[in-house]
């Protein structure tokens, strides 16, 4: 069964850093990019960044460039996001997602809240 | 700039039909896009892909009642048969070079 599971929920105080976690599992890891997507309380859906899986290149938006990274451990088939220098505004779920052969999102995680609070 | 736009909500009675719009931006009229549902405190799920020719291709287990087409700049998801279950917020995503963009999503009420 194809599937990519996140880690669990985090409590950070701002300026700390998160990292979340996310295993594939159910099919061949390199054969497919990484998204993560993010969604604050009661908002839609928005892209984050990306990572090739087979290579390691990655590419972020503009909006998080310079405080997300993402990596990725193939003997581990999984993928990381760490996002650093927090603040209230980004408390979200944070959601991996797979990019399948036909280049939309076409598995994605259960999500992963990450709440920032003094 | 890459952009897809979609009305905040939309609403149709139980058992009947709905077509959800999404709307590609102006110089990007031939993009794909793809549909993904979100039903109340649950995780997004993909339902399709549809090419700038309205052809789709759907995720597993995607029910029937689901499908999608293309005009112009515009992709729709249509939704026959409407059930409870079907009451969810439903996103348009949309890709370029190394970019990738969610419209702001449509609220649908089953009524």
């Amino acid at each position: 069964q194809v599937q990519v599971v996140q880690s669990g929920a985090e409590v950070k105080k701002p300026g700390a850093s998160v990292k979340v976690s996310c295993k594939a599992a159910g099919y061949i890891f390199t054969d497919h990019p990484m998204h993560w997507v993010r969604q604050a309380p009661g908002q839609g859906l928005e892209w984050m960044g990306w990572i090739i899986s087979v290579n390691g290149n990655t590419k972020y938006s503009s909006k998080f460039q310079g405080r997300v990274t993402i990596t990725r451990d193939t003997s581990a088939s999984a993928v990381y996001m760490e996002l650093s220098g927090l603040r209230s505004e980004d408390t979200a779920v944070y959601y991996c997602a797979r990019q399948g052969a036909n280049d939309a999102f076409d598995v994605w995680g259960q999500g992963t809240l990450v709440t920032v609070s003094s | 700039q890459l952009v897809v736009t979609q009305s905040p909500s939309a609403s149709a009675s139980l058992g009947a039909s709905v077509k959800l719009t999404c709307t590609l931006s102006s110089g990007h009229v031939s993009h794909a896009i793809a549909w993904h549902q979100q039903q109340p405190k649950m995780g997004p799920r993909y339902l399709m892909k549809i090419n700038s020719d309205g052809s789709h291709s759907k995720g597993d287990g995607i029910p029937d009642r689901f499908s999608g087409s293309g005009s112009g700049a515009e992709r729709y998801l249509t939704i026959s048969s409407l059930q409870p279950e079907d009451e969810a917020d439903y996103y348009c995503q949309t890709w370029g070079t190394g970019i990738w963009v969610f419209g702001g999503g449509t609220k649908l009420t089953v009524l």
